[in-house]
């Protein structure tokens, strides 16, 4: 069975540009989170959809940050304009919820802004 | 507010050398407690995971057992493996659907 498919796997990119990043969650999960990992904050929850619908966008760092779900099997993260502070690794990840909590994570995307 | 303390890493054991990783939560009642790994360039899998107080996750020769007495998660395993080099996260479940994970622990076991 495929996992949480993430793309790209890397991205380099330039202070001010437009980053999207996509996320392809497990068939038949309800859930999807975005997850944002560095070194000085370690992993952080950034929004979840249910059903397509955002549920909680608490950890979205600022208004330069966006997420979509138009679809039960796709999602983006957008950043625009990015900053170098943004790089980062960027996960997503899958659950079927609601009573099983394990979630199930997307290799990653590496983010780096110059 | 909530959270998730873990052993601070790095962690550097030879093989077959005994591990714990210690990790204790501040959370509302006893919500449920995970381990998760992560391995060099791929994403966060669950290891093992505790339901409710004295219960014991194990998997793949790694054991923790949720106590709730001293809110702790502690990870151990007997005889550890290069192969089990990687980065360990704690986490707890808060409630609508959401994990809090700990810092992370990277543990680097050398041959």
């Amino acid at each position: 069975d495929a996992g949480v498919i993430q793309s790209p796997r890397h991205e380099v990119t330039e202070m001010g540009q437009e980053v999207t990043l996509r996320c392809k969650p497990i068939s038949g999960h309800d859930y999807l989170f975005w997850y944002r990992q560095t070194m000085m904050r370690g992993l952080e929850l950034l929004i979840y959809f249910n059903n397509n619908v955002p549920i909680d966008d608490s950890g979205m760092p600022e208004d330069r940050f966006s997420a979509k779900m138009p679809n039960a099997s796709f999602s983006t993260l957008k950043i625009q304009p990015s900053e170098p502070r943004d790089s980062a690794v960027y996960f997503c990840a899958s659950s079927s919820g609601p009573n099983d909590y394990e979630q199930y994570f997307g290799p990653g995307t590496r983010l780096t802004v110059t | 507010g909530n959270s998730v303390t873990q052993m601070e890493g790095p962690v550097t054991l030879s093989e077959e050398a005994f591990l714990t990783i210690n990790c204790t939560y501040t959370a509302t009642g006893y919500p449920s407690l995970f381990w998760y790994v992560q391995y060099p360039g791929e994403g966060l899998q669950l290891l093992l995971k505790a339901t409710k107080a004295d219960d014991k996750g194990s998997n793949k020769g790694f054991e923790a057992t949720y106590r709730k007495e001293t809110t702790s998660f502690h990870l151990e395993k007997g005889s550890v493996q290069v192969s089990d080099s990687a980065v360990y996260f704690c986490a707890y479940y808060q409630g609508a659907q959401k994990l809090v994970f700990g810092q992370g622990t990277r543990l680097t076991i050398n041959p």
